[in-house]
């Protein structure tokens, strides 16, 4: 079965530190782009940022970049996202969710998990 | 960044009823060389994770009911629920993926009447 569960969410004060992880299995994770995409409480979806399954290439949202660190370990099929320099509005739901490149489009979402950012 | 517009916000309809969802993106999402929509729909139930219902625009993802369809090209698509039943209670995205950063709709949440 085709899966992804994340991890690392939580109640952080506004300036610090987070890193979410999804664990992969069910498929060939080293060959997959993966991204991770927020929705904030009442609000839309948020596409965050994006990796390569080699890593070769990286995005990121504009309100993440240079916070941000998107990384994989395909050793251990587990994708990250370290959040630095969390601010209030960076409070959401995350879901990593697995990028089928033939159809441009994100076949396979996590449960996600929630960051919450206050003092 | 390509602007993702949905209408309605928000629509009532009656079970067995026909459901209509517009999205509207601020420049075309149609790739010339190979004539596809980088357009795709997402349903998301309540407390769950969005779900891929369409890609392509009109290509329906493998297990997904034949009463949803996708339709349209450039910049103006719309997808139908031909026959509306209690399951398909959602918040419905659609989202381009013609360029970086592939961006979202505000969602439409479809109600029973």
């Amino acid at each position: 079965e085709v899966q992804l569960v994340e991890s690392g969410g939580g109640l952080v004060q506004p300036g610090g530190s987070l890193r979410l992880s999804c664990a992969a299995s069910g498929f060939t994770f080293s060959s997959s782009a993966m991204s991770w995409v927020r929705q904030a409480p009442g609000k839309g979806l948020e596409w965050v940022s994006a990796i390569s399954g080699g890593s070769d290439y990286i995005y990121y949202a504009d309100p993440v970049k240079g916070r941000f660190t998107i990384s994989r370990d395909n050793s251990k099929n587990t994708l990250y996202l370290q959040m630095r320099s969390l601010r209030a509005e960076d409070t959401a739901v995350y879901w990593c969710a697995k990028e089928d490149r033939s159809v441009y489009s994100m076949d396979v979402w996590g449960l996600g998990t929630t960051v919450i950012v206050s003092s | 960044d390509i602007v993702v517009t949905q209408s309605p916000d928000s629509l009532a309809v009656s079970l067995g009823e026909r459901a209509t969802i517009n999205c509207k993106s601020s420049q075309s999402v149609l790739y010339s060389s190979n004539n596809k929509n980088y357009l795709a729909w997402y349903q998301q139930r309540p407390g769950q994770p969005p779900k891929l219902l369409i890609y392509w625009a009109s290509t329906r993802q493998s297990g997904v009911p034949d009463r949803f369809s996708g339709s349209g090209s450039g910049t103006d698509f719309t997808l139908t629920i031909s026959s509306l039943q209690a399951e398909d209670v959602a918040v419905y995205h659609c989202q381009q993926y013609y360029n970086t950063p592939p961006t979202f709709g505000q969602g439409t949440k479809l109600e029973i009447k």
